[in-house]
């Protein structure tokens, strides 16, 4: 069954620390993965997809088909990057959307 | 404004009561979906539709139905059979485009059972 699973429930770091956030997938077909971001009192919202291979507000992350995980990394942590982050798989044909999301991680950066 | 609205912001039900929730867009998506969040279990899908007439269950239907007789509108029905409806539930739009998705969020309703 497809799933995403996303092991941490909290990461907390010091600002100026590397960050990474952990997602790992299950799909027998190609993924299209994303991560999403919801800061306090905002509506959950896209941050990027796995195909535009860029990096947003400093976060990049790469599919890793053969460890199956899309890992959203920062090299320095900034304090307004506190927020809840959502790793989504979309699957089925082009034309379909069935998006399913992981149980979320909380990521704390402190001064 | 374009955007997807939820309403009400919150709800209050008695046991053993049906309860609608409103969800509403006008950017034109043609999918549609429901997610029910509680803590430490993350967005769970509950139903979506990809077009107008038509909608699939997700991973958590059970208790709740859906209609789509308009591409703007995608009303949650809570039923009496849901046995722990209280949740914050999100609803959410896109277009079908592969892997340039991109799905917008309502601000959501938290329903609470009393």
């Amino acid at each position: 069954a497809q799933r995403v699973t996303q092991p941490e429930k909290l990461l907390s770091v010091f600002k100026g620390a590397p960050v990474e956030l952990k997602c790992n997938y299950s799909y027998s077909g190609s993924p299209e993965l994303f991560w999403y971001v919801q800061y306090s009192r905002q509506r959950l919202q896209l941050l990027l997809r796995h195909i535009s291979r860029e990096s947003i507000k400093g976060f990049t992350a790469d599919l890793n088909k053969g460890e199956t995980s899309f890992h959203l990394k920062k090299p320095f942590a900034q304090e307004e990057d506190s927020a809840m982050y959502y790793c989504a798989l979309l699957y089925g044909s082009s034309n379909t959307g069935k998006l399913i999301f992981g149980q979320g991680t909380t990521l704390q950066v402190k001064p | 404004d374009g955007g997807i609205t939820q309403s009400p912001k919150y709800l209050f039900r008695k046991e053993g009561q049906n309860v609608t929730l409103s969800c509403e867009q006008n950017l034109n998506h043609d999918a549609m979906y429901w997610y029910r969040q509680d803590p430490g279990q993350g967005l769970r899908l509950i139903y979506y539709s990809q077009i107008v007439n038509d909608f699939q269950k997700g991973d958590i239907a059970e208790g709740y139905s859906v209609s789509r007789e308009k591409k703007e509108s995608f009303p949650l029905t809570v039923t009496s059979a849901q046995k722990n409806p209280t949740a914050f539930y999100l609803c959410a739009s896109s277009t079908l485009q592969g892997a340039n998705t991109e799905a917008f969020f309502g601000q959501g309703t938290r329903l609470t059972v009393v």
